[in-house]
């Protein structure tokens, strides 16, 4: 099974500043058609998780740009460009490369 | 809009079985693969199943701590998939989300969850 490694566990961060969270993979996720299958999620509080970034690096429907996601190869990075306070919640990445799927342990963003 | 809303989450013994469902709407529902994710109080993410469409022979897969147990099923003319779910344990206590596959590898949208308590 592919293990799937996130820091940090958590982030305290001040509004309008900056926040960048890592995940690395225990092995490629370049699949046989040229796609990296690698994907962020966030899970707000009593919400379930919602897609921020598919593909490493494109934002799905209605994702802020303050978001961006950015890697190649075993080792991606997700930044907020400038956090809000809607921004709290849990962070966790996914690999969809085959069976099983796997998360990472998850990054709790809190706001200072 | 597209939405999934789980239910027939409840309260079982250790050993026993329970079949929770989701149905979904606003999208081509047989177009779709589909997973449940599952989530222990407090913890992580954890995928539990897989069920593809009628082009590939409705195929499953299963995570190991579930396969044997466990079975993914899906009715296209209701629009609906199903986890049902046998020998429960302890450890199977979670919530239970339904997530749909956009058919390029992302799941892109999960329902709401339903609760799965296992305890004597």
């Amino acid at each position: 099974d592919i293990v799937m490694t996130q820091t940090p566990l958590s982030l305290s961060v001040t509004p309008g500043q900056p926040a960048s969270i890592s995940c690395k993979s225990s092995q490629p996720l370049l699949s046989s058609d040229g796609k990296t299958l690698f994907y962020w999620y966030l899970q707000k509080p009593g919400q379930p998780p919602q897609l921020l970034i598919y593909e490493v690096s494109k934002r799905f429907s209605g994702v802020p740009d303050r978001f961006s996601g950015s890697g190649s190869g075993t080792d991606f990075t997700l930044k907020i460009s400038r956090v809000e306070a809607e921004d709290v919640g849990v962070y966790y990445c996914m690999h969809a490369l085959h069976f099983p799927l796997t998360f990472g342990g998850g990054t709790k963003v809190e706001i200072k | 809009e597209v939405q999934l809303v789980e239910s027939g989450g409840a309260l079982v013994q250790p050993g026993g079985s329970l079949r929770i469902s989701c149905a979904a709407s606003g999208f081509t529902f047989s177009d779709h693969y589909m997973d449940w994710v599952r989530q222990a109080p407090g913890k992580g993410l954890e995928w539990v199943g897989h069920i593809g469409h009628k082009a590939d022979s409705y195929t499953t897969y299963y995570a190991a701590s579930v396969k044997g147990r466990f079975t993914v099923s899906r009715d296209d003319s209701e629009n609906s998939v199903y986890l049902q779910m046998n020998s429960l344990k302890t450890e199977d206590t979670a919530v239970y989300f339904c997530v749909r596959d956009s058919m390029y590898g992302a799941r892109d949208y999960w329902g709401q969850g339903t609760l799965v308590t296992v305890s004597s």
